[in-house]
Formats: structure tokens, C-alpha cells, sequence
């Protein structure tokens, strides 16, 4: 099946700093999304992708689908402590109704003050 | 302003015992959708509804696991003969159609003893 990966698991940065996360398929995907968690919440989009090359920006945050259509990365610029959390990227399945999300592992950002 | 709601919040039952988890939708959205969440991982989909009929239930682990949506609203995923294994957290969402933008409830964290 469709698989998205996402590496490293977790990431530190110093508040103020930007980080960029990358998100990679073996298969295209049509749609990016990313998503951010935080504990005991369910996942909230935070942007999403339509078309190949699209680069989305939502405050501080940017998005982008990859030309290839088989990766997509999200910046986050100048970073503040609420921006810790868990960020997922998913795509909708292929195959069959093309409603069901896959997601990636996540991963874990840590603000230091 | 209502998003999608989960009860229990939490649920701990012992092993062979039957569970009901269930998700109450932003109104007036036809599709829903559940996904599992282990720990360390991304949302897993388990089914899929498009008003009251499962249009992709394909995620459903084994028979032990089924899920209702009798009025095309309110939802309930059923779980019979709980095993340790099935220790996850339970997530909800719904959306208008489009499986990109689907909004999450909070979850309802399962442990089976």
C-alpha cells in the first residue's frame, strides 16, 4: 500500500529559528495535507496541497507539493513554543473511493525558549 | 461553534469485554470517517461512511471491530472480545465530500487490560 516517511522523528530548535520538515512517497499522491497534533487532541490541518508545484503559505507557515508528486515539505518560520506538537503529512488513497487518508509517522518538534 | 465530538474521552476495559466508542459529527456532514492511532504512529484508517452506508470499510482490522451510522449522523464504532492489542487511541472526523479536509475529533483513548 501507499506509504508516506517522515525523518527524523523528532526535531529541536531554538525559539526564533525556522525548520523545514520533509514528507516522502514511493507513489504519487495527488493531494499533500499536513496536519499538527497536539497531546490529547486530534490532528488540525494546517495546509493543503493540490497540485504539483503549488508552494502555500498559512502565517508563518509554508507548504509545498513537489514537482515529482512524491514528496511535499513544510517550513515553519520563526518559531514560538505553541508551535510544539506533533506535524503529520497525508494524502488521500488512490485506489478505490480516494477518501481514505494515509499518514506518515510524524514528527516531533521541540521549542526551546 | 461544534466540531466533532468523542465519547468517552477515555475507556479502559479488560480483556474479552465489549466496547462502544462513539462520534458525533460536525453537523451537516456526509462523510465520517475512524481511524486508530497507536502510540508513535500516524492515524491508521480503519472506515469510511458516506451518510449511512460504509462506502470503505477495508481498514477494519478483523470482524471483531464494526461500526454504525443508522441516522447518517451520529456514529458508533463497535468493538467485540476486546484484546490487549486494540489499546489505541480512536480517532473521528468528518467532512463535507472532499477527503482533504476532514476534521478531527479529540479521540477516545482505548486500554484494554
Amino acid at each position: 500500500g501507499q506509504q508516506l516517511n517522515q525523518s527524523p522523528q523528532s526535531m529541536f530548535i531554538q525559539e526564533g529559528e525556522d525548520v523545514s520538515m520533509n514528507c516522502t512517497s514511493s507513489s504519487i499522491f495527488n493531494t499533500w495535507l499536513w496536519y499538527k497534533q497536539d497531546p490529547g487532541e486530534g490532528p488540525v490541518l494546517l495546509i493543503a496541497l493540490y497540485k504539483a508545484g503549488e508552494l502555500t503559505s498559512n502565517g508563518r507557515l509554508t507548504a509545498q507539493f513537489g514537482i515529482t508528486r512524491k514528496d511535499s515539505f513544510l517550513n515553519i518560520s520563526a518559531s514560538i513554543p505553541s508551535d510544539v506538537g506533533i506535524y503529520f503529512c497525508a494524502g488521500p488513497a488512490m485506489t478505490g473511493a480516494n477518501s481514505k487518508l494515509t499518514f506518515g509517522k510524524g514528527i516531533t518538534l521541540s521549542v526551546r525558549p | 461553534g461544534a466540531g466533532v465530538s468523542q465519547t468517552p474521552s477515555n475507556k479502559v476495559t479488560e480483556k474479552g469485554k465489549y466496547v462502544e466508542l462513539r462520534c458525533d459529527p460536525i453537523s451537516g456532514h456526509t462523510a465520517l470517517y475512524w481511524y486508530r492511532q497507536s502510540l508513535g504512529q500516524g492515524p491508521e484508517f480503519l472506515i469510511y461512511f458516506q451518510g449511512t452506508g460504509a462506502a470503505d470499510d477495508s481498514g477494519l482490522p478483523n470482524d471483531r471491530f464494526f461500526a454504525v451510522r443508522p441516522e447518517g449522523s451520529v456514529s458508533t464504532l463497535k468493538i467485540q472480545r476486546t484484546e490487549r492489542g486494540d489499546s489505541a487511541v480512536y480517532l473521528c472526523a468528518s467532512s463535507l465530500g472532499s477527503p482533504a479536509e476532514q476534521f478531527f475529533g479529540p479521540g477516545t483513548r482505548l486500554t484494554v487490560l
